[in-house]
C-alpha cells in the first residue's frame, strides 16, 4: 500500500524566516513520482515541483527548494524567507503505476501561516 | 479516523454513456472539492460546494454536473462521456470554506471510457 505521511499539520512563522515541510512516503514500487503541490484559498492545487525515484539530485528554484532523500523516504520542501503570500496548504503526493493505471495519493496537508 | 470515501474506486464506461460519481466527506465537515486528475497531468480543479450550494467553479466541462446533497455527500455526474474523460477523480472535503481548517483527499475514483 502506499502512503505519504505530513507530520504538521500547522505551522505558524513571521516572514522572513525559513521554514521546512515534511513528507515521509511508503511505497514498494521502484519506479515512483514525488509532488508538492500548493493550495490557495480559491481550491486550486498549484503545482510545484515532480521529482522521479531514480533522481536524488536536491533542487533549488528561487526561494523554494526541495531534499530527495530515499534512504529515508522523505521528500522535505523548504522554503527560504518566508513571504506572506505563502501562505497556503501544502500537499505532498506520491504516484506509481500499476496494472490497472495511475495510482494517486496524497499527504494529509501541511497549513502554513507566515504572519506579518 | 474516518476519512473521505470515494465510490466506485474503478470504473469502466463506454463513449457517449453517463457515469455518477460519489464523494462522502468526513463527518462534519460542510465543503467538498472535486478535481479531475488526467494521464501524467497535475489535478485540474472543477467545482467546489460550501453548504450545499457550489461555492467555487473551475475547469469543469458543460457535460458534467455536481451537486451536494442535505447529508453533505455529493454527486458528479458525467455526460457523453468521451474517451478524454478518462482519468483519476478526487475528491475532497474540509470544514469551512474560508477557515481551511483541515483538508483531506479520498482515493479517488479511476474512470476509464473505452
Amino acid at each position: 500500500a502506499q502512503k505519504v505521511t505530513q507530520a504538521q499539520t500547522e505551522i505558524s512563522v513571521v516572514e522572513k524566516e525559513d521554514v521546512t515541510l515534511d513528507c515521509v512516503y511508503e511505497t514498494r514500487d521502484t519506479t515512483y513520482y514525488l509532488f508538492w503541490y500548493k493550495q490557495p484559498p480559491s481550491g486550486e492545487l498549484v503545482f510545484l515541483i515532480r521529482r522521479n525515484s531514480f533522481d536524488e539530485q536536491n533542487e533549488i528554484s528561487g526561494r523554494y527548494s526541495w531534499n530527495f532523500q530515499k534512504s529515508t523516504s522523505s521528500f522535505n520542501f523548504t522554503i527560504t524567507a518566508s513571504q506572506v503570500v505563502d501562505s497556503a496548504v501544502y500537499f505532498c503526493a506520491l504516484s506509481s503505476q500499476d496494472n490497472y493505471g495511475q495510482n494517486f495519493v496524497f499527504g494529509p496537508g501541511t497549513r502554513l501561516s507566515v504572519l506579518p | 479516523a474516518a476519512g473521505v470515501i470515494q465510490s466506485p474506486r474503478h470504473l469502466i464506461k463506454e463513449k457517449r454513456e453517463t457515469a455518477t460519481l460519489k464523494c462522502y466527506p468526513i463527518p462534519r465537515h460542510d465543503t467538498v472539492y472535486w478535481y479531475q486528475q488526467g494521464p501524467g497531468q497535475d489535478p485540474q480543479f472543477l467545482i467546489s460546494f460550501y453548504e450545499k450550494m457550489q461555492s467555487d467553479k473551475g475547469s469543469i466541462p458543460d457535460r458534467f454536473s455536481a451537486q451536494q446533497f442535505s447529508d453533505y455527500h455529493s454527486e458528479l455526474n458525467m455526460s457523453s462521456l468521451e474517451l478524454g474523460d478518462s482519468a483519476l477523480y478526487f475528491c475532497a472535503s474540509s470544514l469551512g470554506r474560508t477557515e481551511r481548517t483541515g483538508y483531506t483527499f479520498g482515493s479517488g475514483t479511476r474512470l476509464t471510457v473505452v
